[in-house]
């Protein structure tokens, strides 16, 4: 069975400062991966996805992400944050082929930008 | 613009009352979904619908039951059977095949509470 771990629940950062969201996932079968942005009271939006081909992945907002098979990683990062960038984050997995059923998200990173 | 339509975006009800949340999407997405979403619990899967006058469940049912007349709808009845019905409600879609199957367009949200 698949799984996904977002190692922090909470990340709290200054303004301007790099910040990296961890997410580790378990599978047995190649996977799909992704970054959704949740800012309050509002859905969710997509921040990049990694489907195949390189394993570096730009995204909107100046997120990029890198998937690294060996460690089963998909972390995510941005060099210099806004406060706009406070939100909840998500990693989610899923099996290839489009079976949105098997879906598997994390709990989330509350993401903290302070002045 | 296209998008999804999630109605009422805040909702009480008493104890023992169903209530209906209303999902309209114009994306022409084959593939519809509804999530709920408690606090440090991230999205459990409540009911999907790949194709019209079609549904399954997901991981948390119980106490709640759908429709798929249309294919841009897919509403959502909250049962006086579901226990703790309080919590965050998104749907989503997306297109049922290919590469963007896997992406999911989120609606803004619909907030019950029970009182």
């Amino acid at each position: 069975a698949q799984s996904v771990t977002q190692l922090d629940s909470q990340v709290p950062v200054f303004e301007e400062a790099p910040v990296e969201l961890r997410c580790n996932y378990s599978s047995s079968v190649s996977v799909y991966l992704f970054w959704y942005v949740q800012y309050p009271n509002q859905g969710l939006q997509l921040l990049l996805k990694y489907l195949s081909g390189s394993t570096l992945v730009k995204g909107i907002n100046g997120f990029e992400a890198e998937f690294n098979k060996s460690q089963t990683s998909f972390h995510l990062r941005k060099p210099s944050v806004h406060i706009s960038d406070t939100a909840e984050y998500f990693c989610a997995v899923s099996p290839p082929a489009g079976n949105n059923r098997k879906l598997i998200w994390g709990l989330g990173t509350s993401l903290a930008v302070n002045p | 613009d296209g998008g999804i339509t999630q109605s009422p975006k805040y909702l009480f009800r008493k104890e023992g009352q169903n209530v209906t949340l209303s999902c309209e999407q114009n994306l022409n997405h084959d593939a519809m979904y509804w999530y709920r979403q408690d606090p440090g619990q991230g999205l459990r899967l409540i009911y999907y619908s790949q194709i019209v006058n079609d549904f399954q469940k997901g991981d948390i049912a119980e106490g709640y039951s759908v429709s798929r007349e249309k294919k841009e709808s897919f509403p959502l009845t909250v049962t006086s059977a579901q226990k703790n019905p309080t919590a965050f409600y998104l749907c989503a879609s997306s297109i049922k095949q290919g590469p963007g199957a896997n992406v999911l367009t989120f609606g803004a949200g619909s907030r019950l509470t029970v009182l």
